[in-house]
Protein backbone atom coordinates (compact mmCIF):
# COMPACT_ATOMS: atom_id res chain seq x y z
CA UNK A 1 0.00 0.00 0.00
CA UNK A 2 0.80 3.70 0.13
CA UNK A 3 3.77 4.63 2.71
CA UNK A 4 4.83 8.12 3.26
CA UNK A 5 8.14 8.00 5.43
CA UNK A 6 9.45 11.14 7.17
CA UNK A 7 13.09 11.71 8.58
CA UNK A 8 14.04 12.02 10.81
CA UNK A 9 12.04 10.50 13.67
CA UNK A 10 13.52 12.56 16.23
CA UNK A 11 15.91 15.78 16.43
CA UNK A 12 17.54 17.75 18.90
CA UNK A 13 19.21 21.10 17.85
CA UNK A 14 20.90 23.87 19.66
CA UNK A 15 18.60 27.08 19.88
CA UNK A 16 19.34 29.39 16.89
CA UNK A 17 20.46 26.68 14.19
CA UNK A 18 18.29 24.98 11.74
CA UNK A 19 16.71 21.67 11.16
CA UNK A 20 15.58 20.15 8.01
CA UNK A 21 12.34 17.26 7.72
CA UNK A 22 12.05 15.73 4.68
CA UNK A 23 9.29 13.93 3.71
CA UNK A 24 8.79 11.28 1.05
CA UNK A 25 6.05 9.33 -0.95
CA UNK A 26 7.36 5.61 -1.15
CA UNK A 27 4.96 4.12 -4.07
CA UNK A 28 3.53 6.90 -5.31
CA UNK A 29 3.85 10.35 -6.76
CA UNK A 30 2.22 13.49 -4.56
CA UNK A 31 2.00 16.58 -6.58
CA UNK A 32 0.77 18.19 -2.89
CA UNK A 33 1.96 17.05 0.49
CA UNK A 34 0.21 18.95 3.94
CA UNK A 35 2.73 19.73 6.73
CA UNK A 36 1.11 19.45 10.07
CA UNK A 37 2.45 20.35 13.74
CA UNK A 38 1.06 18.22 16.70
CA UNK A 39 1.27 19.49 20.58
CA UNK A 40 1.33 17.32 23.19
CA UNK A 41 -2.59 15.80 24.07
CA UNK A 42 -3.75 18.57 20.86
CA UNK A 43 -4.76 18.37 17.43
CA UNK A 44 -3.29 18.45 14.57
CA UNK A 45 -2.61 21.87 12.81
CA UNK A 46 -2.19 22.31 9.54
CA UNK A 47 0.88 24.59 8.87
CA UNK A 48 1.08 24.70 4.92
CA UNK A 49 0.30 22.52 1.68
CA UNK A 50 3.19 22.03 -0.34
CA UNK A 51 2.91 22.08 -4.09
CA UNK A 52 5.39 20.28 -6.47
CA UNK A 53 7.26 22.72 -8.26
CA UNK A 54 5.73 25.94 -6.75
CA UNK A 55 5.45 27.98 -3.52
CA UNK A 56 3.48 26.58 -0.68
CA UNK A 57 0.40 27.98 0.72
CA UNK A 58 0.95 28.90 4.47
CA UNK A 59 -2.14 28.82 6.71
CA UNK A 60 -2.83 32.20 8.71
CA UNK A 61 -0.12 32.37 11.76
CA UNK A 62 2.51 30.25 9.64
CA UNK A 63 5.55 32.14 9.34
CA UNK A 64 6.82 31.39 6.59
CA UNK A 65 10.44 32.41 6.51
CA UNK A 66 10.89 30.42 9.27
CA UNK A 67 9.39 27.54 7.85
CA UNK A 68 10.86 26.76 4.57
CA UNK A 69 8.96 24.33 2.81
CA UNK A 70 10.38 22.88 -0.46
CA UNK A 71 8.55 20.20 -3.14
CA UNK A 72 11.22 19.50 -6.01
CA UNK A 73 9.89 16.38 -6.81
CA UNK A 74 6.52 14.77 -6.97
CA UNK A 75 8.38 11.96 -4.20
CA UNK A 76 9.69 14.77 -1.78
CA UNK A 77 8.86 17.33 0.43
CA UNK A 78 11.06 19.21 2.94
CA UNK A 79 10.07 21.46 5.85
CA UNK A 80 13.46 23.74 7.39
CA UNK A 81 12.90 24.99 10.33
CA UNK A 82 14.95 27.97 10.87
CA UNK A 83 16.80 29.69 13.91
CA UNK A 84 14.87 26.87 16.11
CA UNK A 85 13.60 28.32 19.57
CA UNK A 86 12.87 25.82 22.24
CA UNK A 87 8.63 26.76 21.42
CA UNK A 88 9.15 25.12 17.72
CA UNK A 89 9.78 22.09 19.62
CA UNK A 90 6.84 19.67 18.59
CA UNK A 91 6.29 16.74 16.54
CA UNK A 92 5.63 17.60 12.93
CA UNK A 93 4.18 15.22 10.32
CA UNK A 94 3.45 15.29 6.76
CA UNK A 95 0.53 13.76 4.65
CA UNK A 96 0.06 13.18 0.71
CA UNK A 97 -2.66 11.81 -1.39
CA UNK A 98 -2.69 9.56 -3.85
CA UNK A 99 -4.52 11.62 -6.33
CA UNK A 100 -5.96 10.01 -9.08
CA UNK A 101 -9.96 10.60 -8.06
CA UNK A 102 -8.87 8.89 -3.90
CA UNK A 103 -9.29 10.57 -0.91
CA UNK A 104 -7.26 8.50 0.80
CA UNK A 105 -4.65 10.73 3.20
CA UNK A 106 -1.66 8.76 4.30
CA UNK A 107 0.41 10.22 7.18
CA UNK A 108 4.39 9.84 7.40
CA UNK A 109 5.70 8.57 11.09
CA UNK A 110 6.08 11.97 12.21
CA UNK A 111 9.39 13.62 13.36
CA UNK A 112 9.94 14.79 16.64
CA UNK A 113 11.85 18.40 17.44
CA UNK A 114 13.20 19.01 20.60
CA UNK A 115 14.83 22.32 20.68
CA UNK A 116 17.44 23.04 23.31
CA UNK B 1 -16.11 30.74 13.97
CA UNK B 2 -15.34 27.74 12.95
CA UNK B 3 -14.92 24.41 15.03
CA UNK B 4 -14.77 20.82 14.98
CA UNK B 5 -15.23 19.34 18.37
CA UNK B 6 -14.50 15.95 19.55
CA UNK B 7 -14.76 14.76 23.42
CA UNK B 8 -11.81 16.50 25.46
CA UNK B 9 -12.39 13.69 27.66
CA UNK B 10 -10.98 10.29 27.39
CA UNK B 11 -13.47 7.47 27.03
CA UNK B 12 -12.90 4.12 29.61
CA UNK B 13 -14.86 1.24 28.64
CA UNK B 14 -14.70 -2.40 29.33
CA UNK B 15 -13.32 -5.07 26.75
CA UNK B 16 -16.45 -6.24 24.50
CA UNK B 17 -18.60 -3.47 24.40
CA UNK B 18 -19.19 -0.64 21.96
CA UNK B 19 -17.22 2.52 22.41
CA UNK B 20 -19.03 5.33 20.47
CA UNK B 21 -17.56 8.79 19.84
CA UNK B 22 -18.84 11.88 18.64
CA UNK B 23 -17.06 14.68 16.48
CA UNK B 24 -18.84 18.12 15.88
CA UNK B 25 -18.45 20.50 13.41
CA UNK B 26 -19.53 24.24 13.01
CA UNK B 27 -19.98 26.18 9.77
CA UNK B 28 -18.33 23.65 7.91
CA UNK B 29 -19.68 22.41 4.89
CA UNK B 30 -17.88 19.29 4.50
CA UNK B 31 -17.08 16.95 1.15
CA UNK B 32 -16.58 14.40 3.29
CA UNK B 33 -15.30 13.46 7.04
CA UNK B 34 -12.55 10.81 8.14
CA UNK B 35 -11.75 9.42 10.86
CA UNK B 36 -8.17 8.53 11.98
CA UNK B 37 -6.55 6.38 14.49
CA UNK B 38 -3.56 8.10 16.51
CA UNK B 39 -1.43 6.05 18.51
CA UNK B 40 1.34 7.67 20.98
CA UNK B 41 4.19 9.38 19.41
CA UNK B 42 3.11 8.03 15.80
CA UNK B 43 1.31 9.59 12.68
CA UNK B 44 -2.52 9.28 12.50
CA UNK B 45 -3.96 6.17 10.57
CA UNK B 46 -7.00 6.54 8.38
CA UNK B 47 -9.26 4.49 9.06
CA UNK B 48 -12.79 5.29 7.31
CA UNK B 49 -14.34 7.70 4.78
CA UNK B 50 -17.65 9.01 5.01
CA UNK B 51 -18.81 11.52 1.96
CA UNK B 52 -21.67 13.97 2.55
CA UNK B 53 -24.46 11.90 1.05
CA UNK B 54 -23.89 9.06 3.01
CA UNK B 55 -25.83 8.06 6.20
CA UNK B 56 -23.94 5.40 7.42
CA UNK B 57 -20.32 3.28 6.81
CA UNK B 58 -18.97 0.01 8.28
CA UNK B 59 -15.79 -1.96 8.23
CA UNK B 60 -15.47 -4.82 9.97
CA UNK B 61 -16.28 -3.86 13.56
CA UNK B 62 -15.78 -0.14 12.82
CA UNK B 63 -18.98 1.98 11.97
CA UNK B 64 -19.10 5.72 10.85
CA UNK B 65 -22.57 7.88 10.65
CA UNK B 66 -22.83 10.89 9.24
CA UNK B 67 -25.57 13.29 10.09
CA UNK B 68 -25.33 16.83 8.29
CA UNK B 69 -28.36 18.17 9.55
CA UNK B 70 -27.10 17.77 13.07
CA UNK B 71 -23.61 18.65 12.16
CA UNK B 72 -22.38 15.72 13.52
CA UNK B 73 -20.21 12.40 12.97
CA UNK B 74 -20.43 9.33 15.68
CA UNK B 75 -18.00 6.51 15.65
CA UNK B 76 -18.40 3.18 16.89
CA UNK B 77 -16.21 0.20 17.55
CA UNK B 78 -18.29 -2.94 18.47
CA UNK B 79 -16.51 -6.11 20.55
CA UNK B 80 -14.16 -3.17 21.91
CA UNK B 81 -10.39 -4.92 22.67
CA UNK B 82 -7.34 -3.31 24.57
CA UNK B 83 -5.63 -3.35 20.99
CA UNK B 84 -8.57 -0.55 19.73
CA UNK B 85 -6.72 1.73 22.91
CA UNK B 86 -5.80 5.28 20.83
CA UNK B 87 -6.52 8.53 20.06
CA UNK B 88 -9.38 8.69 17.49
CA UNK B 89 -9.27 12.02 15.51
CA UNK B 90 -11.99 13.05 13.27
CA UNK B 91 -11.41 15.17 9.79
CA UNK B 92 -13.49 17.03 7.72
CA UNK B 93 -12.57 17.88 4.13
CA UNK B 94 -14.69 21.40 3.26
CA UNK B 95 -15.67 22.12 0.04
CA UNK B 96 -13.53 24.54 -2.13
CA UNK B 97 -10.72 24.31 0.00
CA UNK B 98 -8.64 21.61 -1.95
CA UNK B 99 -7.34 18.88 -0.34
CA UNK B 100 -6.82 20.54 3.23
CA UNK B 101 -8.03 17.85 6.68
CA UNK B 102 -9.21 19.97 9.21
CA UNK B 103 -9.22 17.90 12.51
CA UNK B 104 -10.66 17.33 15.46
CA UNK B 105 -8.63 17.85 19.12
CA UNK B 106 -9.12 13.42 19.16
CA UNK B 107 -10.66 11.79 21.78
CA UNK B 108 -8.45 8.94 23.85
CA UNK B 109 -9.66 5.78 24.44
CA UNK B 110 -8.75 3.09 26.65
CA UNK B 111 -9.87 0.11 26.71
CA UNK B 112 -9.80 -2.46 29.75
CA UNK B 113 -9.43 -6.27 29.92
Amino acid sequence: GAVVSQHPSWVICKSGTSVKIECRSLDFQATTMFWYRQFPKQSLMLMATSNEGSKATYEQGVEKDKFLINHASLTLSTLTVTSAHPEDSSFYICSANTGAGGNTIYFGEGSWLTVV
Amino acid sequence: SQKIEQNSEALNIQEGKTATLTCNYTNYSPAYLQWYRQDPGRGPVFLLLIRENEKEKRKERLKVTFDTTLKQSLFHITASQPADSATYLCALKNYNQGGKLIFGQGTELSVKP
